[in-house]
């Protein structure tokens, strides 16, 4: 069982570039999430999709994109990288709404992100 | 809407207990509690409802009082194994209930 795989590991970007962080889950989840860590902040939630065809926004939404086309793959796309942008980047997965009991956030291995 | 969590840091001795705070200036649904060690992802522990229950993970806990928006984890015994960066996400209750947020997390050392 991979539980939630994330791609690559390590990723070094020139200002200006665009790339797409892949995520999949294989626990048949209707919930993922992207979240960026960043020293002293903590986690913060870029999108979220509570299912196939349906995504919303956290709380640092912008210079990012997402897509959810089947319930296994949350890919995370980067339209014009900026250094700001540097972080390691975590994408999680839940079996239902992450509130309800019963479903705690799955979280990938992360990929650590270098803007240059 | 970031919970505030408390202390930034503690280094105990094995054996001691610890206590790690978490507020909101918002009405809460629900509090969530993870486990971060360097290098790896947050690993959940455990999440608490409003109504003030109490929940358990080994010699760790937590409670969630409601009408002060605030849970406390409670590490008894600590181990080595305890060592990490601990973070609570909330989810408020007038907001929508997928978002989870998370506090800034608090650095548990363990010192043997």
């Amino acid at each position: 069982n991979a539980g939630v795989t994330q791609t690559p590991k390590f990723q070094v970007l020139k200002t200006g570039q665009s790339m797409t962080l892949q995520c999949a889950q294989d626990m048949n989840h209707e919930y993922m999430s992207w979240y960026r860590q960043d020293p002293g902040m903590g986690l913060r939630l870029i999108h979220y999709s509570v299912g196939a065809g349906i995504t919303d926004q956290g709380e640092v939404p912008n210079g990012y994109n997402v897509s959810r086309s089947t319930t296994e793959d949350f890919p995370l796309r980067l339209l014009s990288a900026a250094p700001s942008q540097t972080s390691v980047y975590f994408c999680a997965s839940s079996y239902r709404d992450s509130a309800l009991p019963g479903s705690p956030l799955h979280f990938g291995n992360g990929t650590r992100l270098t803007v240059t | 809407q970031q919970p505030v969590q408390s202390p930034q840091a503690v280094i105990l001795r094995e054996g001691e207990d610890a206590v790690i705070n978490c507020s909101s200036s918002k009405a809460l649904y629900s509090v969530h509690w993870y486990r971060q060690k360097h290098g790896e992802a947050p690993v959940f522990l455990m999440i608490l409802l409003k109504g003030g229950e109490q929940k358990g993970h080994e010699k760790i806990s937590a409670s969630f009082n409601e009408k002060k928006q605030q849970s406390s984890l409670y590490l008894t015994a600590s181990q080595l194994s305890y060592s990490g960066t601990y973070f609570c996400g909330t989810v408020i209750s007038s907001g929508s209930a997928r978002q989870l947020t998370f506090g800034s997390g608090t650095q548990l050392t363990v010192l043997p």
